[in-house]
């Protein structure tokens, strides 16, 4: 099964901040990654799907990068609305697997 | 607009076994295929298996092979996935979410159904 661990676990931040996740496969997943927000008592929502391409809807602030093993989730301007958990997920290879998780929090 | 409406939240005992629905609408059901993702509580997601609404060929993790089957009802465009033998660990929220393309990405969650094992 293809591991996948994201940093940090979790982080506080400011609105306006630039915040930055990453996410590390086991093994190649080539760009087959993939980036979802969680709110607390929702189903999550896709952010970016292979590594780099926004979602239609999902706001020009949330950006994608990486390939191979190493990726990142960057969000350019923290807004109020972007408190939540971030998963990475792998869609290269079944068992599909989910990172850990990132809580971005209010500082 | 695009929908998966999920069943609502069930509780079983240790033992048993649970029957989540999945309805969907807002799309042509056969060109997508549907997976089943759960999240226990305060934990991070776990990919459980793929059904695919054509043919209802199924592939699954292999920790719930033998233990979860997944159906459909082309007519109802409705997928279901039933959890036998159940445990406290299998207390969690069950989503449903559609893909394009077999492996993903999951476009489209259903809201969750709670699932409640407890003696």
């Amino acid at each position: 099964d293809i591991q996948m661990t994201q940093s940090p676990s979790s982080l506080s931040a400011s609105v306006g901040d630039r915040v930055t996740i990453t996410c590390r496969a086991s093994q190649t997943i080539d760009s087959y990654l993939n980036w979802y927000q969680q709110k607390t008592g929702k189903a999550p929502k896709l952010l970016i799907y292979d590594a780099s391409s926004l979602q239609g809807g999902v706001p020009s602030r949330f950006s994608g990068s990486g390939s191979g093993t190493d990726f990142t989730l960057t969000i350019g301007s923290l807004q109020p609305e972007d408190f939540a958990t971030y998963y990475c997920q792998q869609s290269y290879s079944t068992p599909l697997t989910f990172g850990g998780g990132t809580k971005v929090e209010i500082k | 607009q695009v929908r998966l409406l999920q069943s609502g939240a069930e509780v079983k005992k240790p033992g048993a076994s649970v029957k989540v629905s999945c309805k969907a609408s807002g799309y042509t059901f056969t060109s997508y295929y549907l997976h089943w993702v759960r999240q226990a509580p305060g934990q991070g997601l776990e990919w459980m298996g793929i059904i695919n609404p054509t043919g209802g060929t199924t592939r699954f993790a292999q920790k719930f092979q033998g233990r979860v089957a997944m159906t459909r009802d082309t007519s109802a465009s409705t997928v279901y996935m039933e959890v036998s033998s159940l445990n406290s660990d299998d207390t969690a929220v069950y989503y449903c979410a559609r893909v394009r393309t077999e492996l993903g990405p999951f476009d489209y969650w259903g809201q969750g159904t709670l699932v409640t094992v407890s003696s």
